[in-house]
């Protein structure tokens, strides 16, 4: 299973944008990226997927590389409710549904 | 949110007994999975299910065993509890092998002393 890089932590200031990267160098063509978050004491949420071209949804936006071996998850104006551990995870289209979870980057939120 | 829980939430037992945990859903969802969560380690897939009676093993699935009799019921089972398998499990959901979400409960904390 393809794996991804992240930073192991990040911070942030509240109201302002906070950009997660990702790298997944041995991307595969079926390969999904997914980006789930995990608030504390609850089940990881999705917030994010694409395959090739930026996307954008009501939580966050997705920045793809070109080659594709790259991402970044962009939260436009973090809050404290943004505390939490991102997953930045590849699913392999052409197989079953299964997500193979890393350690994630914990993102702390400062007031 | 969807329709997941788990049960129990908590759980504190002794090595060599055998647990049963149990996630429902009320999404009428095919596909059903099982994770444990360690620190260090993220999310680890243990077992899944991808329809009634039709199971398969993830990348952590020695110890445990899964059963689906209903679309709505998994039972993740550890027939002889040991300390390695305390941890935090999680049971997920999808509605096809393509979904793009899996939905997740609110997670069993399970010790083995």
């Amino acid at each position: 299973d393809a794996k991804t890089t992240q930073p192991n932590s990040m911070e942030s200031n509240e109201e302002e944008p906070v950009h997660l990267p990702c790298n997944h160098s041995t991307i595969s063509g079926t390969d999904y990226i997914h980006w789930y978050r995990q608030l504390p004491s609850q089940g990881p949420e999705y917030v994010i997927h694409g395959l090739t071209s930026n996307v954008n949804n009501r939580m966050a936006s997705l920045a793809i590389a070109e080659d594709r071996k790259s991402s970044t998850l962009i939260l436009h104006r973090a809050t404290l409710r943004d505390a939490a551990v991102y997953y930045c995870i590849l699913r392999d289209g052409s197989a079953t549904n299964k997500l193979i979870f890393g350690t994630g980057t914990l993102l702390a939120v400062q007031p | 949110d969807a329709g997941i829980t788990q049960s129990p939430r908590h759980k504190v037992t002794e090595t060599g007994t055998p647990v049963t945990l149990r996630c429902h859903q009320t999404e009428n969802h095919r596909y059903m999975y099982w994770y444990r969560q360690d620190p260090g380690h993220g999310l680890r897939l243990i077992h899944y299910s991808y329809g009634v009676k039709d199971t398969d093993k993830g990348e952590v699935s020695d110890g445990y065993s899964v059963s689906r009799s209903k679309t709505e019921d998994f039972l993740l089972t550890l027939e002889s509890a040991t300390s390695s398998q305390t941890s935090v499990y999680f049971c997920a959901i999808s509605d096809s092998r393509d979904s793009r979400e899996q939905y997740f409960g609110p997670g069993t904390r399970l010790t083995v002393t």
